[in-house]
């Protein structure tokens, strides 16, 4: 079945540092691909998105590049601030009429320190 | 504003009782989702939902139930059967049969069994 594996955390960062947090799918169909942020104690909130191959979604300064050759999203941002210190999870959409029915990876927990 | 309500946000049930958690929706959705998350688990889909009068179980709905009367709402009751049912509940709308719809979450309930 769908499945999505993401890199296991927690990560530990300093403010201005580098970031990527891998995430690679099952290759089933031709899913759209979601990275969404989870806050202490709240829901998730959509953080971006691709839809098809070579696309790449952005947001607040991270992004993603879906890859089809290497079935991988990996999530980057070129410099992490404390406030982007949350959990982030990669999904994919499942096909047909049922694209909102998502398949979640683990979520990884980002910590950046000042 | 449109959104997702779930309430309430903490909920705390004797063992043995069922309970309802709330889902409501005004973004005009036709499909719904119920997800539970667990720590280091990501999130799994308990139930979901593509209109009005018609759901469907995800990978974990034994010992869940749900009704769709309306669209707006989605309600989601934990019964004595779930053996385990101590989680953090997420609900989550979005518009079916779409390629690049995402979901969209409600806040979460937090439910313990004490």
């Amino acid at each position: 079945g769908d499945s999505v594996t993401q890199m296991e955390g927690p990560v530990t960062l300093s403010e201005e540092a580098f970031l990527t947090i891998n995430c690679t799918y099952t290759a089933t169909g031709y899913p759209s691909l979601f990275w969404y942020v989870q806050y202490p104690g709240e829901g998730l909130q959509l953080l971006l998105k691709a839809t098809k191959a070579d696309d790449k979604g952005s947001n607040k300064g991270f992004e993603a590049t879906y890859r089809k050759e290497t079935t991988s999203f990996h999530l980057e941002k070129g410099s992490v601030q404390v406030s982007d210190s949350a959990v982030y999870f990669c999904a994919r959409g499942a096909g047909g009429t049922s694209y909102g029915k998502l398949t979640f990876g683990q979520g990884t927990i980002l910590t950046v320190h000042p | 504003d449109g959104g997702i309500t779930q309430s309430p946000k903490y909920l705390f049930r004797k063992e043995g009782q069922n309970v309802t958690l709330s889902c409501e929706q005004n973004l005009n959705h036709d499909a719904m989702y119920w997800y539970r998350q667990d720590p280091g688990q990501g999130l799994r889909l308990i139930y979901y939902s593509q209109i009005v009068n018609d759901f469907q179980k995800g990978d974990i709905a034994e010992g869940y139930s749900v009704s769709r009367e309306k669209k707006e709402s989605f309600p989601l009751t934990v019964t004595s059967a779930q053996k385990n049912p101590t989680a953090f509940y997420l609900c989550a709308s979005s518009i079916p049969g779409q390629r690049n719809t995402e979901a969209f979450f409600g806040q979460g309930t937090r439910l313990t069994v004490v």
